[in-house]
């Protein structure tokens, strides 16, 4: 079966660093992508791990280990606009290259 | 260009009515999705078209009928909805469905209400 985890809530302060992580299990693993959505707007790409490790882009990083089935994203020098639903989504390449969504996980900074 | 737009923005139609949702991308991608999202959920897959094609459909329910005349357009037509299909209708395009860049480009959605 498919079964991606994220917590639902998390709560940082501005100007902090948050880690929110993503726990997959899926058949037909590509790669994971971490997208970011305002209420009411469409999702737009934040990053996608193929390999493992970390990948840096500017105030966001996101890392990946495909052994462990575990993801993470960071973001540092939290800002209010930062609020948001953070979603992970494997990309899959045995089911038409669909993305799985996990259920978000819901960031609120605060000041 | 690296945008997917969508008509309308806001719909609100009867049980009784018949509509159509537009998407549409000019980034030359051959696959292009519809999905369907309810608050504080992701977003649903409910079809895919791959250079034109119906590849995927989620099992959606008849009422629900996709149409991809060419490959910059993708629509949506809706006839007999109930309530529950009240939810924020997202199309979204990417180069191809196994491309090593397969990023999905996201538009602004529509926000449907059937009463």
């Amino acid at each position: 079966g498919q079964n991606i985890d994220q917590p639902t809530e998390m709560t940082a302060t501005e100007g902090a660093i948050v880690q929110i992580n993503c726990t997959y299990q899926t058949s037909g693993f590509n790669g994971l992508f971490w997208y970011q959505q305002h209420a009411g707007e469409a999702p737009t790409f934040l990053s996608y791990n193929v390999l493992d490790g970390l990948e840096e882009k500017g105030r966001f990083s996101s890392f990946l280990s495909r052994s462990k089935g575990y993801s993470y994203l960071l973001l540092k020098e939290l800002q209010m606009k930062d609020s948001a639903s953070y979603l992970c989504a494997v990309h899959t390449y045995n089911q038409g290259g669909k993305l799985i969504f996990g259920q978000g996980t819901e960031l609120s900074v605060k000041p | 260009d690296t945008e997917v737009t969508q008509t309308p923005k806001h719909l609100v139609m009867g049980m009784t009515n018949k509509k159509s949702l537009k998407c549409e991308q000019h980034m030359g991608h051959r696959a292009m999705y519809w999905y369907k999202q309810k608050a504080k959920k992701p977003p649903e897959l409910m079809f895919v078209y791959s250079y034109e094609k119906l590849s995927i459909n989620e099992s959606v329910p008849s009422r629900f009928s996709p149409e991809c005349p060419n490959s910059s357009l993708l629509n949506l037509h809706l006839h007999a909805l109930q309530p529950e299909d009240s939810a924020l209708y997202l199309c979204a395009s990417s180069q191809d469905r196994a491309s090593p860049s397969p990023e999905q480009y996201f538009g602004p959605g529509t926000r449907l209400t059937v009463t």
